[in-house]
């Protein structure tokens, strides 16, 4: 078992659907973040948030919408999703220790399936 | 920019079997953090190793040992005694000093390594 949970494990959802994704973690780190990966890719970033605040957003499309509601929180609104958006979707967590690279620690991810 | 290189793509071992995962890196900094990370089909990454750009020690850990030579730019992973276990994607990853927010990791591409019984 990981310490940084992600639910749900798998959706499936429509283009028109309306669906979030939801990250916890109860480490008292300060820096969240997701990640898209396409099967054998390695991970790309979408964005960051350190302390509540999002401090990196890799030119993702809007129809991903970030929030973090609190530290222990991150969440992804997906809307008007494409097919080629289909992909597992990682969180992970770092503590924010600033001038030392810290570790991230990763979910098990959800796996997105888009009709 | 920063860059990572895994050439091997994919590999394949018998159990009890050593084996050598290679990772190459690119940075023009002189303060920079490399990591391994282990994906097991589950999808999960584990975490492994952080080294930063001043220590040159090698580390042991069980199975498991890596060598960072600044003079090659490599920090490869060596798996000693392999066991079906260690089936996994191993991605390398490099990441330079932060200056505010955590900055970003640059993976590798991965090593797929299957372990035979």
């Amino acid at each position: 078992d990981t310490e940084v949970t992600q639910t749900p494990k798998h959706l499936v959802m429509g283009m028109t659907n309306k669906k979030s994704l939801k990250c916890e973690q109860h480490m008292g780190h300060r820096a969240m973040y997701w990640y898209k990966q396409k099967a054998k890719k390695p991970p790309e970033l979408m964005f960051v948030y350190s302390y509540e605040k999002l401090s990196i957003n890799e030119s993702v499309p809007s129809r991903f919408s970030p929030e973090c509601p609190n530290s222990s929180l991150l969440n992804l609104h997906l809307h008007a999703l494409q097919p080629e958006d289909s992909a597992l979707y990682l969180c992970a967590s770092s503590p924010q220790t600033g001038g030392t690279n810290q570790p991230q620690h990763f979910g098990d991810g959800t796996r997105l399936s888009i009709l | 920019a920063q860059k990572v290189t895994q050439a091997q793509t994919e590999i394949s071992v018998v159990e009890k079997e050593d084996v050598t995962l290679d990772c190459v890196y690119e940075t023009r900094d002189t303060t920079y953090y490399l990591f391994w990370y282990k994906q097991p089909p589950s999808g999960e990454l584990v975490f492994l190793i952080r080294r930063n750009s001043f220590d040159e020690q090698n580390e042991i850990s069980g199975r498991y040992s890596w060598n960072f030579q600044k003079s090659t730019s490599s920090f490869n992973f060596t798996i000693t005694a392999s066991q079906v276990v260690d089936s996994a994607v191993y991605f390398c990853a490099l990441s330079e000093a932060p200056t505010g927010a955590n900055s970003k990791l640059t993976f590798g591409k991965g090593i797929t390594l299957s372990v035979r019984p």
